[in-house]
């Protein structure tokens, strides 16, 4: 069964420094998402990106996210100088389509800590 | 988007079924009722979704009352892989993004 695959598992980074979470999404499908999960909150929606641009993005995605999708295959989440409250389980999903009624598949989550 | 309310924690014998109950008073006429779960830190996992018919796919059913504003989620016959915590959901269509609710902690008891 086709799934999302994230890397890394674990990102530890020093506050102020730069970290790209990669994803890459299940192949046939063309909407891509990013949502995070501080620990033993919510999962919460930063940002969906489709046709190579972003489509939505909540007031947590700031200018210090980025999102890219430099090839065929991957889908990247650039947060560019950490904070600590940044520290978070980050999730990459991916739809066929948009809105409803298609699921979003979830990857496993890159948890990152920012010290 | 809908807010959606559901209880931290619920406990269910293993074999007998547990229903997740949600609450989506605000919900809109065209926002979904989805459920996904979470086991441990992973990511979370589809299970099911609806507008406002019920309905059953092979992991679990969705009842949602006439006026939309809570929904049932049933494991029909609950295994101790089911503890997870369950997320209720709700996603406008049109709109990509899901927003979670808290959560309930389900814990099946052998």
């Amino acid at each position: 069964e086709p799934e999302v695959t994230q890397t890394p598992s674990h990102q530890v980074t020093q506050m102020g420094q730069e970290v790209i979470l990669r994803c890459v999404p299940i192949s046939n499908h063309l909407y891509f998402y990013w949502y995070r999960q501080i620990l033993g909150q919510k999962v919460e929606f930063l940002v969906s990106f489709y046709n190579n641009e972003i489509s939505e993005k909540s007031e947590i995605f700031d200018d210090q996210f980025s999102v890219e999708r430099p090839d065929g295959s991957n889908f990247t989440l650039k947060i560019r100088s950490t904070k600590l409250e940044d520290s978070a389980m980050y999730f990459c999903a991916s739809s066929y389509t948009s809105g409803g009624p298609y699921e979003q598949y979830f990857g496993p989550g890159t948890r990152l800590t920012v010290t | 988007d809908a807010k959606t309310t559901q209880p931290p924690s619920m406990d269910c014998a293993e074999g007998r079924a547990a229903n997740l109950p949600c609450n989506h008073s605000t919900i809109s006429g065209n926002e979904y009722v989805y459920w996904y779960r979470q086991i441990h830190s992973q990511g979370p996992q589809y299970i099911i979704h609806g507008l406002k018919n019920n309905e059953t796919n092979e992991m679990a059913s969705l009842i949602i009352t006439e006026d939309r504003k809570s929904s049932t989620l049933i494991l029909p016959h609950a295994t101790l892989r089911d503890t997870a915590v369950y997320y209720c959901a709700t996603n406008n269509f049109g709109n990509e993004k899901l927003t979670f609710g808290t959560g309930t902690r389900l814990t099946i008891i052998p």
